[in-house]
């Protein structure tokens, strides 16, 4: 069965590091999504993506953060000065083209800023 | 602003049937989701249900809309320790946005 697949599992980095984390979404999706899961707390909602543009961003994703999808099959979020506050596990997920209502999540990337 | 409520823990006996509870706040919602996350693995997508529906089910699952209240459910029948998991609720607010609830844990003791 596809599925959406991130990497690293693990990424420990430096505070005031820029970070890249990278996704694989299901081959012919054509919209992309990252959230975010503090540990402890509610998974929020980062972006959304689609046709080459952000189409929804919340308050969090801030001037730090960026998207971008340079191939065909790679989508990436890039932190450019980690904070602590960062440290978080992020997911990504995509839907697609007949249904951008059903978002299928990969298994996430854990993110530690020390 | 948009808000999902569950309750954080449930325990039940394997045989037994589990039910999961969640209230939600926008009344704009069009689906609704629940999502399962194993340890250490990401959110599994298991069923969803359009707003203008009051019953899904599925195999062993079944989910319960009540859009007057805002409450949704979701039933397992004859729960496994394999079912035992953190299921989350979820709405989708806002154009792609989906909103999470904390997430409740379901622990299936033999």
């Amino acid at each position: 069965e596809p599925e959406v697949t991130q990497t690293p599992s693990h990424q420990v980095t430096q505070m005031g590091q820029e970070v890249i984390l990278r996704c694989v979404p299901i081959s012919n999706h054509l919209y992309f999504y990252w959230y975010r899961q503090i540990l402890g707390q509610k998974v929020e909602f980062l972006v959304s993506f689609y046709n080459n543009e952000i189409s929804e961003k919340s308050e969090i994703f801030d001037d730090q953060f960026s998207v971008e999808r340079p191939d065909g099959s790679n989508f990436t979020l890039k932190i450019r000065s980690t904070k602590l506050e960062d440290s978080a596990m992020y997911f990504c997920a995509s839907s697609p083209r007949d249904s951008k209502n059903i978002q299928y999540f990969g298994a996430g990337t854990r993110l530690s800023v020390l | 602003g948009e808000d999902v409520e569950q309750s954080l823990f449930l325990s039940v006996r394997e045989g037994d049937s589990s039910v999961i509870n969640c209230t939600y706040t926008d009344s704009s919602s069009t689906y609704l989701y629940w999502y399962k996350q194993e340890p250490g693995a990401g959110l599994q997508l298991l069923t969803y249900i359009f707003s203008n529906m009051d019953m899904k089910q599925d195999q062993r699952l079944t989910v319960l809309l009540n859009k007057k209240d805002k409450h949704l459910s979701l039933r397992i029948a004859d729960t496994q320790t394999g079912d035992s998991a953190i299921y989350f609720c979820a709405e989708r607010t806002g154009y792609s946005t989906l909103t999470f609830g904390k997430g409740t844990m379901l622990l299936v003791s033999p």
